[in-house]
Order: structure tokens, then sequence, then C-alpha cells
């Protein structure tokens, strides 16, 4: 079975400090891991995809199976990254996405 | 490029009446669609999984009678809340795989408020 946990429900960080959050899965094949965004009144849009290997508005997350962990950072965070982010897992030969619960980042000014 | 649309954007209906919601995408071909359920302030639960002109796959718990999903074309997939009821009341959200996105990258629509009086 497919599972994302987010640790996090709730994260707050001063504006300009780094960035960090948590994001294990469960999945007992060849796994593909993203990072989805939602920002206030906005529809849900892909940040950045582990396969990818891209930077995306200063953000990176490296896909780590020793430790099933797809952590997502950012050195200085910035206002505009408040937002909720969601976790998401997909397998080979199964095109769902696996959602975790999400963590509400909030950048303190 | 890669818009996905949802109408309407929010619904208000009586209980024991049905509800249809759109999902379109606008600039490019979807083979598959999905619908998602989500409650405030938790995560998107996956409903069903829609590809064009083939039966939609439910996930385990929800009611295939009672969310008919149609998968017609390979720009729009409808989901209809029939004999709806005070606890359907929900954000629905589409998403539609297909276009030059990987294998698993899905576009999400801007979802529909459903609220069932």
């Amino acid at each position: 079975a497919q599972r994302v946990t987010q640790p996090e429900k709730l994260l707050s960080v001063f504006k300009g400090a780094p960035v960090e959050l948590k994001c294990n899965y469960s999945y007992s094949g060849s796994p593909e891991l993203f990072w989805y965004v939602q920002y206030s009144r906005q529809r849900l849009q892909l940040l950045l995809r582990h396969i990818s290997r891209e930077s995306i508005k200063g953000f990176t997350a490296d896909l780590n199976k020793g430790e099933t962990s797809f952590h997502l950072k950012k050195p200085f965070a910035q206002e505009e990254d408040s937002a909720m982010y969601y976790c998401a897992l997909g397998g080979f030969g199964n095109e769902k996405l696996t959602f975790g619960t999400g963590t509400r980042l909030t950048i303190i000014p | 490029g890669a818009v996905v649309s949802q109408h309407p954007s929010w619904v208000i209906c009586k209980s024991g009446t049905s509800v249809k919601i759109e999902c379109r995408s606008l600039d490019f071909q979807a083979t598959t669609m999905f619908w998602y359920r989500q409650f405030p302030k938790q995560s998107l639960m996956l409903m069903a999984t829609s590809n064009e002109g083939s039966k939609a796959t439910y996930e385990q718990g929800v009611e295939k009678d009672k969310f008919l999903i149609n998968h017609a074309s390979l720009t729009l997939s409808t989901l209809t809340v029939t004999s709806a009821h005070p606890e359907d009341s929900s954000f629905y959200i589409c998403s539609a795989r297909g276009g030059l996105g990987g294998r698993h990258e899905q576009y999400f629509g801007p979802g529909t408020r459903l609220t069932v009086t």
C-alpha cells in the first residue's frame, strides 16, 4: 500500500530562515515523489518532482530511498512561501497519486 | 498550458437532488482524470480514476452509484452526486493527466464547493 506521512500540520518560520518540510513515504515498488503547493485561494499546483532534480522558487527536495524520505528545503524563506504544501507519491504501473495530509507553512515577517 | 477548469465553482442544492460537476482540460487531451474530495483542513482523498471511454475505477469506500463519473471525451469528465445529502457537502477537485507532463503529473482544477441543505 502507498502511504505518505507529513508529520507537521503547521510550521512557522521567520523570513530569511531555512525551511524544511518533512515527508516520508511507504511503498514497495519504485516511487515517484512530488511536492504540490496550494497558495491562498488558488488551485493545487506542482512545485517539483524528484525525477527532475530541479530547484523551483528556491526549493529543492532529494529522494532518500534509504530513509524513504523526500523532504522539501529552502535555505532562506520568503513571505510569499506561505502556503499549504502537500507531498505526493506515485508508483510505477500505478497512475494514482497518494497525498500526504499537508503542512501549512507560515513565514513570519 | 495544461489548464483544467471546473464548473460550477460552487453550488448549493437541496437534500435529495442531484448535482453535476464538470471538469475540462482546456488546452490538452486528458487521457485520465481524477476526482478528489477535500474536507476542511484535510488532505485530498482520491475518489475515482476516470479513463476516457471506459468505466471509472472507484476507491474503496466510495459509492459508485452515488458518485457517477462519466469521461465522455478526452477533454471532459463529469461527476454527478446523486440524491445528495448534507454529509456530501465538501470541496470536490478534479485533476487531469496528459499532455507533455510525465506519467504521474496531474494538473488540478480550482475545485467545486458543494453545499447540501
